[in-house]
């Protein structure tokens, strides 16, 4: 099956600090990409929808301006948490697919940010 | 009420027992999946179905357009297969998102 990889797989920083995550769909071009949240023993929350070349779609309640995403190409989608704060610290898993009927998601091994 | 309901949310079972987790949903849908998540995170897509059933070894996936109910079978049961199986729709609504249900975290005893 399709592959979607995610870097970093756990990350540590200080309160105040900026993180990056990226998320590659490694043999298959994702026209979206889509990032959730997880906190422990809760469902995935989905965060926004990214379509390579345009802006982000948010849900209601994520800020913008916090979590900042591109989608630079067809296989990579990047999510920056700007100024992390220790109520940030969760998992982060991303997905992509390939727009077309009865495809499925892939999802990535997911991101552990703890901040410290 | 959650448009997308698992049951039940706790199993656990001997090995080498059937085991069956059910999903109920409420809304239009246009597939479902059924997704496996073991305690280090990572999400694996078992299965995506929007009619009839699908088999992969040992797991069978069924679904009911009708009565929008779907089930997820395993045949002798391993302690492997211990995880949280998650069930989640895609709506008819072209907005791609997938809804979750809260998962069935599985134990199988050895």
């Amino acid at each position: 099956g399709a592959v979607v990889s995610q870097h970093p797989s756990r990350v540590i920083c200080k309160s105040g600090t900026s993180v990056k995550i990226e998320c590659r769909s490694l043999d298959f071009q994702a026209t979206t990409m889509f990032w959730y949240r997880q906190f422990p023993k809760q469902s995935l929350m989905l965060m926004a929808t990214s379509n390579e070349g345009s802006k982000a779609t948010y849900e209601q309640g994520v800020e913008k301006d916090k979590f900042l995403i591109n989608h630079a190409s067809l296989t990579l989608s990047t999510l920056t948490v700007t100024s992390a704060h220790p109520e940030d610290s969760s998992f982060y898993i991303c997905s992509a697919r390939v727009n077309r009927n009865h495809e499925p998601s892939y999802f990535g091994p997911g991101t552990r940010l703890l901040v410290l | 009420k959650n448009e997308v309901e698992q049951s039940p949310q706790n199993l656990t079972a001997q090995e080498g027992e059937f085991i069956t987790i059910n999903c109920s949903y409420s809304v239009g849908i246009s597939a479902l999946h059924w997704l496996q998540q073991h305690p280090g995170g990572g999400i694996v897509s078992l299965f995506m179905l929007s009619s009839g059933k699908k088999k992969h070894g040992r797991l069978i996936a069924t679904i009911n357009i009708q009565e929008k109910h779907s089930s997820l079978h395993i045949t002798a049961s391993h302690p492997r297969d211990s995880a949280v199986y998650i069930c989640a729709v895609l709506s008819n609504f072209g907005n791609e998102k997938l809804t979750f249900g809260t998962g069935t975290r599985l134990t199988i005893i050895p």
